[in-house]
C-alpha cells in the first residue's frame, strides 16, 4: 500500500529563515504528490501538486518543492518564511482505490515561526 | 475559488445520541465528496467516498452502520455518526471535487467539525 511519510512532527524556524519540511513516499507506480496547509480553524488549502512533468513545483506563498524519484521524496521549501506561514502542513499522495482517485496523507508538520 | 462549508463546526452531544454534519459546496457541483477523519496531532484518514445518487464507498474499518451517508444532491453530503461514544470524538472534515473541473486530482476542503461526546 502507498504510504507517506513526513519525517518531522514539529519544525521551529526563526522569521526570514528558510525552511524545509520532509516528506518520503512509498509507491511502486504512479505518483501524484501534493501539500496542502492548514491554518488553525480552517480547512486544508492546496500549497502545490506534482502531476508530471518538471520535478520543481512552485506553488502559492513562495513555497516550493522538489519531486525526487531516485529518494521518493518531496520535500517542501520555502527560502525566507514569515510569522503567516505558522501552520500545519501535510504531505499527500494520491492513490487508486476502489476505482478512484483517493488522498493518501502524512501524519503532518507543525510549522512555528518565531519573531 | 471553490468555497466547502460544513456544518456544525462544533457539536457536543450525549453518548448514544445521533449526531448530523453536513457539508456543501457552496459555488460549484461535486458528484464526489469525501469523509475524513482526524485525531489530535495525527493526519487525516479517509472514512468514505460519497457519491451523488448512490452508495457511499467504506474504507476498510470504518463501520457504514456507525457513519451513514447521504449524498442527495450534487451540493451536499451528510455523516450521521449513530448511537455516538466517547470514543467517536474527533474532527470531521469533508472535502468536494468540482465535478466540472478538469482537474481530477482537485479536493477543496471544509473547515472541519468537532464533535465532542460526553
Amino acid at each position: 500500500a502507498q504510504s507517506v511519510t513526513q519525517l518531522d512532527s514539529q519544525v521551529p524556524v526563526f522569521e526570514e529563515a528558510p525552511v524545509e519540511l520532509r516528506c518520503n513516499y512509498s509507491s511502486s507506480v504512479s505518483v501524484y504528490l501534493f501539500w496542502y496547509v492548514q491554518y488553525p480553524n480552517q480547512g486544508l488549502q492546496l500549497l502545490l501538486k506534482y502531476l508530471s512533468g518538471s520535478t520543481l513545483v512552485k506553488g502559492i506563498n513562495g513555497f516550493e518543492a522538489e519531486f525526487n524519484k531516485s529518494q521518493t521524496s518531496f520535500h517542501l521549501r520555502k527560502p525566507s518564511v514569515h510569522i503567516s506561514d505558522t501552520a500545519e502542513y501535510f504531505c499527500a499522495v494520491s492513490v487508486k482505490s476502489q476505482g478512484a482517485q483517493k488522498l493518501v496523507f502524512g501524519q503532518g508538520t507543525r510549522l512555528t515561526i518565531n519573531p | 475559488g471553490a468555497v466547502v462549508s460544513q456544518h456544525p463546526s462544533r457539536v457536543i452531544c450525549k453518548s448514544g445520541t445521533s449526531v448530523k454534519i453536513e457539508c456543501r459546496s457552496l459555488d460549484f457541483q461535486a458528484t464526489t465528496m469525501f469523509w475524513y477523519r482526524q485525531f489530535p496531532k495525527q493526519s487525516l484518514m479517509l472514512m468514505a467516498t460519497s457519491n451523488e445518487g448512490s452508495k457511499a464507498t467504506y474504507e476498510q474499518g470504518v463501520e457504514k452502520d456507525k457513519f451513514l451517508i447521504n449524498h442527495a444532491s450534487l451540493t451536499l453530503s451528510t455523516l450521521t455518526v449513530t448511537s455516538a461514544h466517547p470514543e467517536d470524538s474527533s474532527f470531521y472534515i469533508c472535502s468536494a471535487r468540482d465535478t466540472r473541473s478538469p482537474a481530477w486530482e482537485t479536493q477543496y476542503f471544509g473547515p472541519g467539525t468537532r464533535l465532542l461526546v460526553l
